[in-house]
């Protein structure tokens, strides 16, 4: 089973600074790697798709980048409305589909 | 517009079965494989079940699942299920049904999901 790891747990910045969020697989997943955000009591959302691909409607403020094992989620400026969890999945290798375990974002 | 719409959740006691539904529009159901995560309660997302499409019928579980769960989609109504069965205390969660990215099976990201249906298993 591919685990992913996210860091850090928590971020707390000031709206307008760059958010960097970590995932590491413990096996390369090649570029296969999603991400999403989930607001409080709502469901997740897709934001990146294989690795660097934004999805339909996402804003630009959101990118994403690596292969591998290392990648990065980055919010370019930060966004009041970007209070939310993000998590990292897997589709290289599986069954299972893994998902990382969350990095929480905060707003100062 | 895509919706999926969740319904089946309930309180079971352990040992219980409950069968979720998801149903599904704004898309061609058939063409596109569907996927069923789990998230309990304050923790992070967990892969439950994953069927392909028309065109592939293969199904997926996870461990902790496997043998006890079962998906199946009806064509005719546009829906997926998730059978569940010998149901434990650490089933306890929010299901979410959620559709692949991409038609056919070669690209397990999901870009919209059903607002989640709560699952609690008690006595």
């Amino acid at each position: 089973e591919t685990v992913l790891t996210q860091s850090p747990a928590t971020l707390s910045l000031s709206p307008g600074e760059r958010a960097t969020l970590s995932c590491r697989a413990s096996q390369s997943v090649d570029i296969y790697l999603a991400w999403y955000q989930q607001k409080p009591g709502q469901a997740p959302r897709l934001l990146i798709y294989d690795a660097s691909n934004r999805a339909t409607g996402i804003p630009a403020r959101f990118s994403g980048s690596g292969s591998g094992t290392d990648f990065t989620l980055t919010i370019s400026s930060l966004e009041p409305e970007d209070v939310a969890v993000y998590y990292c999945q897997q589709r290289k290798n599986w069954p299972p589909l893994t998902f990382g375990g969350g990095t929480r974002v905060e707003i100062k | 517009e895509v919706q999926l719409m969740e319904s089946g959740g309930d309180l079971v006691q352990p040992g219980g079965s409950l069968r979720l539904s998801c149903a599904a529009s704004g898309f061609t159901f058939s063409s596109y494989g569907m996927t069923w995560v789990r998230q309990a309660p304050g923790k992070g997302l967990e892969w439950v079940s994953s069927i392909l499409s028309s065109t592939d019928s293969r199904t997926f579980y996870a461990d902790s699942v496997k043998g006890r769960f079962t998906v199946s989609r009806d064509y005719s109504k546009n829906t997926v299920y998730l059978q569940m069965n010998s149901l434990r205390a650490e089933d306890t969660a929010i299901y979410y049904c959620a559709k692949l990215l991409s038609p056919g099976g070669s690209n397990m990201h999901f870009d919209y999901w059903g607002q989640g249906t709560l699952v609690t298993v008690s006595s």
